[in-house]
């Protein structure tokens, strides 16, 4: 089935740790996004990416990383430098047309132990 | 200043009956588009419905329909009868302009509104 798959659903990180969110998508798409989003919150843009080896800063990109080595995949770091990194994460893909929806991952849940 | 509000945190409805979820945003661009997200516990974002604006009638998708009045910028979400399913976080949001490979494009989300269906 075409969809995006985001891995892990739940993570735990050391403070002063870096950890890699995975999102892989099988739907063709050129576009690729990273959200956050914190509780009663909407969802804030980290960073966005519409063709490969190309990636543009969102809203809140501090303390992110992320590259797009490959159409399918735009994994994201977060650095220590995040100073508050507990949060949904959330993946998205579309086709980078005018008006299209973006198609959502299952989300990653980070927690800062 | 916010692009999209959502002025609802919380809602309540009873099973079967309709319910409005309000949505109002704010951009200069002429071309634009409008879409609602649901959220349920698990997580996900499963789109609902999208209208764009030069589009003439109201989007509608089996029980959801959108109430699009574009000189009040303004897109309010309709649920008609209500499930228990129903039960979720929703958003609104909007994605500005059609120019490729700049920073529009970018879905814009307003805060939600969380709605709960009685039974």
């Amino acid at each position: 089935d075409g969809g995006i798959t985001q891995s892990p659903k739940y993570l735990f990180r050391k403070e002063g740790q870096n950890v890699t969110l995975s999102c892989e998508q099988n739907l063709n798409h050129d576009a690729m996004y990273w959200y956050r989003q914190d509780p009663g919150q909407g969802l804030r843009l980290i960073y966005y990416s519409q063709i490969v080896n190309d990636f543009q800063k969102g809203d809140i990109a501090e303390g992110y990383s992320v590259s797009r080595e490959k159409k399918e995949s735009f994994p994201l770091t977060v650095t220590s430098a995040q100073k508050n990194p507990t949060a949904f994460y959330l993946c998205a893909s579309s086709p980078g047309r005018d008006n299209t929806e973006a198609f959502f991952g299952q989300g990653t849940r980070l927690t800062v132990v | 200043a916010q692009k999209i509000t959502q002025t609802q945190p919380g809602m309540f409805v009873q099973e079967k009956e309709a319910v409005t979820l309000d949505c109002t945003y704010d951009t200069s661009d002429q071309s634009y588009g409008l879409f609602w997200y649901k959220q349920p516990s698990s997580g996900e974002m499963i789109f609902l419905i999208y209208q764009g604006s030069y589009d003439e009638q109201n989007a509608t998708e089996g029980r959801y329909s959108l109430n699009f009045q574009k000189a009040r910028k303004s897109a309010n979400l309709v649920i008609s009868a209500s499930q228990l399913g129903d039960s979720a976080m929703y958003f609104c949001a909007m994605r500005e302009g059609g120019n490729y490979g700049g920073s529009q494009g970018n879905l814009i989300f307003g805060k939600g509104t969380k709605l709960s269906v009685k039974p």
